[in-house]
């Protein structure tokens, strides 16, 4: 089926130090999703975005958060700085549409330290 | 807000044996949310396992079923007879069906079922 392909599988990087964590959404879709599970937590949206705008973002999407998808290329989430409490699994999903099921990478997992 | 509460795992049954997964929801925002259930295989990603999107009605996939009770806000996973290779984590959802900014889902914690040879 469908896949969302997420780079890097994992990363440790330095508190106040930034990141980027990429997205290859399905081919065709149009609305893209970041979402946060800390370990032992739920998973939790953080944003979703179409026609190159942030449509909503929960409280968890901080200040400190941004997301782009330049030219049609890779979706990403950018951290900048990180914090200890960034540390989680990061999954990007895509949908062709409103209502439609959503397609799940298998996550980008963060350890700040 | 929007909550999932579902069974808590790990959950260890023998093949060939009964499933159900308890799942309930309170939808506080939305007033018909659709419902899912999704798979997370070992080493895949999160996939579709089935979704519902009108109460009373009934979804199947893989030998799985839910129904979507909307009187005790219930969307339990059965299967009668569970293969080794269903051994996954699964995850309730709910999803805003008004929603204009995509497909924003709430999800239950996840429950891990091991089916034993």
């Amino acid at each position: 089926g469908p896949k969302v392909l997420q780079i890097p599988s994992h990363q440790i990087i330095d508190m106040g130090q930034m990141v980027t964590l990429n997205c290859d959404p399905v081919s065709n879709h149009l609305y893209f999703y970041w979402y946060k599970q800390i370990l032992g937590q739920q998973m939790e949206f953080l944003v979703n975005f179409y026609n190159g705008k942030v449509m909503e973002k929960s409280k968890l999407f901080k200040d400190q958060f941004s997301v782009e998808r330049p030219d049609g290329s890779y979706f990403t989430l950018k951290i900048q700085p990180t914090a200890l409490e960034d540390s989680a699994v990061y999954f990007c999903a895509s949908s062709f549409g409103v209502g439609n099921t959503l397609y799940f990478g298998e996550g980008s997992r963060l350890i700040v330290v | 807000g929007d909550s999932v509460t579902q069974t808590e795992g790990p959950v260890t049954v023998s093949e060939s044996e009964s499933l159900i997964i308890n799942c309930t929801y309170s939808a506080t925002s939305i007033a018909y949310p659709n419902l899912f259930w999704y798979v997370r295989y070992p080493g895949e990603g999160l996939q579709l396992l089935l979704k519902v999107i009108t109460a009373g009605q009934k979804g199947s996939s893989r030998g799985f079923e839910a129904t979507y009770n909307k009187e005790t806000t219930s969307f339990h996973l059965q299967k009668a007879s569970v293969q080794e290779s269903d051994s996954a984590v699964y995850y309730c959802a709910l999803g805003d069906p008004g929603g204009n900014a995509g497909a924003k889902l709430t999800f239950g914690g996840g429950t891990r079922l091991t089916v034993r040879p």
